[in-house]
């Protein structure tokens, strides 16, 4: 079975700090994906990959960045952390076969 | 703009009741479309999808879903909820194709409660 794993399962950050949530992936799979998931909203697409060190935005990047240097590790980088960024963060991965497999997410609050 | 609807945030259910939990989609090329349920405190876990072929989808747990083009509808239905089953459910449509790395836009989701 393909593993998605993120680091990090809480995370508490004070505002304006530098925030890394990473996420790895053990399948070799070319597109990776970061969502933040917030209650009455579901899930919104912040940033994608489809191959090291390329990425494009999704639908809500502000205040946010990204970083693939390898094709296992997609980094989100949160440069200044700020309060309205207190959320679920998942990661996945998709490839052909397996489609979609996400990890158990990374709850951050700012504080 | 692809999107996704399920209209009730909230249903509750009677242990060993049917379910049927409702989603509409807006796609413009063929949708590939997926029913994802998430407990309290985990990630998301993949109950069904549906890429072609029968639209009539099976899924784990006992989940099934049903596809209908002419409705944009691909509604979730159980004919015997457990407890187990309280949780919260996403519908999802995006690209299926080996070559997109789109990703999935999600419905807002639907919070099932079981009555004991």
């Amino acid at each position: 079975d393909v593993k998605v794993t993120q680091s990090s399962r809480y995370l508490v950050k004070r505002t304006g700090e530098k925030v890394f949530l990473e996420c790895v992936q053990d399948m070799d799979h070319e597109n990776m994906f970061w969502y933040r998931q917030d209650p009455g909203l579901g899930l919104r697409l912040i940033y994608f990959s489809y191959d090291v060190k390329m990425k494009e935005k999704g639908d809500i990047p502000e205040g946010y960045s990204v970083s693939r240097e390898k094709k296992e590790r997609f980094s989100l980088i949160l440069e200044s952390a700020s309060t309205n960024q207190t959320s679920m963060y998942l990661c996945a991965t998709k490839s052909h076969l397996n489609g979609y497999t996400f990890g158990s997410g990374t709850r951050l609050t700012v504080v | 703009a692809q999107s996704v609807t399920q209209p009730d945030i909230h249903i509750t259910v009677s242990e060993g009741a049917s379910l049927e939990l409702r989603c509409n989609y807006s796609y413009g090329a063929t949708p590939y479309l997926f029913w994802y349920v998430q407990s309290p405190g985990q990630g998301l876990q993949l109950l069904l999808k549906y890429f072609s072929g029968d639209t009539l989808v099976q899924g784990i747990k006992g989940f099934e879903a049903e596809f209908k083009r002419s409705q944009s509808s691909f509604n979730l239905r159980k004919p015997s909820v457990h407890w187990s089953d309280a949780a919260e459910y996403f519908c999802a449509v995006g690209s299926y194709s080996g070559g997109g790395a789109d990703g999935l836009t999600f419905g807002k989701g639907t919070h099932l409660i079981i009555q004991p």
